[in-house]
């Protein structure tokens, strides 16, 4: 069956390091991923789209990677700061333009 | 309008009672989306209309939900015969009908079935 994983376990660093968060997905061949920020009572909101021939982008203190032979997504905050604390979600077109998210990971950054 | 509106933006009811969820996207995107979210949890596709045809409705969780389009504007989700697992908030969203396009969400009507 297809699915998209992200890390269900809440990731809590201190402020200034690089949060990593990463996404998995199954049975899908993607054009292209996307990752959304959502904070608590709010939509998600658009952070960054990498296409199927792209192997990085970058965004200010935005990385993400795609790697389609595993099947894997890596988004990476750098110096991190504590407004970065929100739910990040990894989404994909899974046919026509049906988009799918993941059920995200929740990121707390201390100060 | 700036952005994606949804209302109302809270919304109780009582078991059994139908509600109807609306959904503004902005201007020129003819895409849309509905999706399921609850406490905690992901969002739950529910249904994608492009112009006002629905050409994929398989996230529907039952006949009691039911979803349209007036042209390429306002959408509504209606919910019949309202049951408590169906206490979540709903996000709309609508995007561009092209690739590698981003797409805007709503606030989310929040939905409570007491």
């Amino acid at each position: 069956s297809q699915k998209i994983e992200q890390n269900s376990e809440a990731l809590n660093i201190q402020e200034g390091k690089t949060a990593t968060l990463t996404c998995n997905y199954t049975n899908y061949s993607p054009a292209y991923l996307q990752w959304y920020r959502q904070d608590p009572g709010r939509g998600p909101v658009f952070l960054l789209l990498i296409r199927e021939n792209e192997k990085e982008k970058r965004k200010e203190r935005l990385k993400v990677t795609f790697d389609t032979t595993l099947k894997q997504s890596l988004f990476h905050i750098t110096a991190s700061q504590p407004a970065d604390s929100a739910t990040y979600l990894c989404a994909l077109v899974a046919g026509g333009f049906k988009t799918i998210f993941g059920a995200g990971t929740r990121l707390f950054v201390k100060a | 309008g700036a952005g994606v509106s949804q209302s109302p933006s809270n919304k109780v009811t009582e078991k059994g009672k139908d509600v109807e969820l609306r959904c503004d996207p902005i201007s020129g995107h003819t895409a849309l989306y509905w999706y399921r979210q609850r406490l905690g949890q992901g969002l739950e596709f529910l249904i994608y209309f492009q112009g006002n045809s629905a050409p994929d409705k398989s996230g529907l969780p039952s006949d009691r939900f039911s979803a349209e389009r007036t042209g390429e504007s306002v959408s509504t989700l209606t919910i019949q015969r309202t049951q408590q697992e169906d206490s979540a908030v709903y996000l709309c969203a609508s995007s561009l009908p092209t690739e590698y396009t981003e797409a805007f969400f709503g606030q989310g009507t929040r939905l409570t079935v007491v």
